[in-house]
């Protein structure tokens, strides 16, 4: 694998469910973010990890949480979620802050019946 | 806080015409500016940056865009574009150093369609 693999890449989920969203990057990376990609809505940064330390979280509902075991993995844990959730979750990394290149995943299409 | 709005949402295009895609910024302080390309059912890609120095940036696919500091733009061009650069397009800003680590901000996103 290289780059920046993302599973499931589509995941339907009742309200009531709890599901986790991974991402792997094997990139060397020591920065991971989630993002949300809403339809005709920009990209929405969700969470920042540097060094496995959150360092953004950008106002996001409890009902989403994020856990970043090493620089390599990011999850993202969801439970309770509302239809207005369903969006397509990216996953991104970078080496450092100064250039910043972030590399990002396919992405997971979910869907909040 | 920095803001980035991209002009048009849709693009249509004969293949082999030129395309200019519009993006401009508001920011207060320096920024860095980037471009990425959104394949169908893919993430996103970088196609090219303005950190500093020469405001004319080359990208891959044939893409460069100018950095205009006066007029606060950053507007991505290709001479000739082919049917597989269909795909939506995404402009975004970074505060230039500061603590904001890794934050950029996204444009709503313009859809290029080429037309055979």
């Amino acid at each position: 694998e290289t780059g920046v693999t993302q599973t499931p890449r589509h995941l339907v989920m009742g309200m009531t469910n709890k599901k986790s969203l991974k991402c792997e990057q094997h990139l060397g990376h020591n920065a991971m973010y989630w993002y949300k990609q809403s339809a005709k809505k920009p990209l929405e940064l969700m969470f920042v990890y540097n060094f496995k330390e959150q360092t953004e979280n950008n106002s996001v509902p409890s009902r989403f949480s994020p856990e970043c075991p090493n620089s390599s993995h990011l999850f993202l844990h969801l439970h309770t979620l509302q239809p207005e959730d369903s969006a397509l979750y990216l996953c991104a990394s970078s080496q450092d802050e100064l250039y910043n290149e972030q590399f990002f995943g396919p992405g997971t299409r979910l869907t909040v019946l | 806080a920095q803001s980035v709005t991209q002009l048009d949402s849709q693009v249509p295009v004969f293949e082999e015409a030129p395309v200019e895609l519009r993006c401009n910024y508001s920011s207060s302080v320096s920024v860095y500016l980037f471009w990425y390309v959104q394949y169908p059912n893919q993430g996103l890609q970088l196609l090219l940056k303005y950190l500093s120095g020469s405001t004319l940036v080359k990208g891959i696919n044939g893409f460069e865009a100018e950095f205009n500091k006066s007029q606060t733009s950053f507007h991505l061009r290709k001479p000739s574009v082919h049917i597989s650069d269909t795909a939506e397009y995404f402009c975004a800003v970074r505060l230039a150093g500061g603590t904001s680590y890794g934050k950029l901000t996204f444009g709503q996103g313009t859809i290029l369609t080429v037309h055979p």
